[in-house]
């Protein structure tokens, strides 16, 4: 089972809104990616927080993580239309040397005009 | 620079037969990773390459699945006797350090139909 998931699995906002997923995981981690995929495309890489991190922004994107609830929080700000897409979290565990990162299922968010 | 690159970006194959699907990593990335992808779903790890070596393989599902690197570079995904569950997106993605926490930067995919 995959070991990130996220909430909602889908959300509907205006343009100019304010837009928050959620991720959740289970194990320890080292860090935690946020990612976006537009319709049939590759993922592409937003931001990384470490697993000592509380928050960090990145332009119209803040991202916190909360490692004693093994919870993780992206918020868009200032929505656009541009913006829809899916987003996924994906984690590394902590103290390993294996490659295997896990994703959630995602949150597909639209964003209309 | 070029990204990720990925061929076929569509296979479709009769169920039995054997595919091949090619990534290019960016140029100088020591590590590439496979994916795939389901529909609605997010990618779950099929495995990893540190520059030629296979280092982590625990993601692939069956034996039927085989990945190589052979000079560090360019990196084959291939599968054979090809089954309809084997249908979904397969991502590749490469990272410039060995390290496997850096930011990975994915291809496109190739979305494999099997009939």
């Amino acid at each position: 089972s995959q070991q990130g998931e996220e909430d909602p699995q889908a959300l509907s906002i205006q343009e100019g809104e304010n837009a928050t997923m959620n991720c959740s995981y289970k194990t320890s981690i080292n860090n935690l990616q946020w990612y976006r995929q537009n319709s049939g495309r590759g993922l592409v890489h937003l931001i990384l927080i470490r697993s000592n991190e509380r928050e960090k922004h990145s332009g119209r994107l803040r991202v916190t993580l909360d490692t004693s609830k093994k919870s993780s929080s992206l918020l868009i700000t200032a929505s656009r239309a541009a913006d829809t897409a899916s987003y996924f979290c994906a984690t590394w565990p902590y103290n390993t040397n294996a490659g295997k990162s896990t994703f959630g299922d995602g949150t597909t968010l639209t964003v209309k005009p | 620079g070029a990204g990720v690159s990925q061929s076929p970006r569509y296979k479709v194959a009769k169920r039995g037969q054997d595919v091949a699907l090619r990534c290019d990593p960016i140029s100088g990335h020591v590590s590439l990773f496979w994916y795939q992808q389901a529909l609605g779903q997010g990618p779950e790890f099929l495995t990893y390459f540190q520059n030629e070596a296979q280092l982590d393989k625990s993601g692939l599902p069956s034996d039927r699945f085989f990945a190589e690197r052979p000079e560090g570079s360019v990196s084959t995904l291939k599968i054979q006797r090809t089954q309809q569950e084997d249908s979904a997106v397969y991502l590749c993605a490469s990272s410039l350090e060995a390290a496997t926490t850096d930011t990975q930067y994915f291809g496109p995919g190739t979305r494999l139909t099997v009939l």
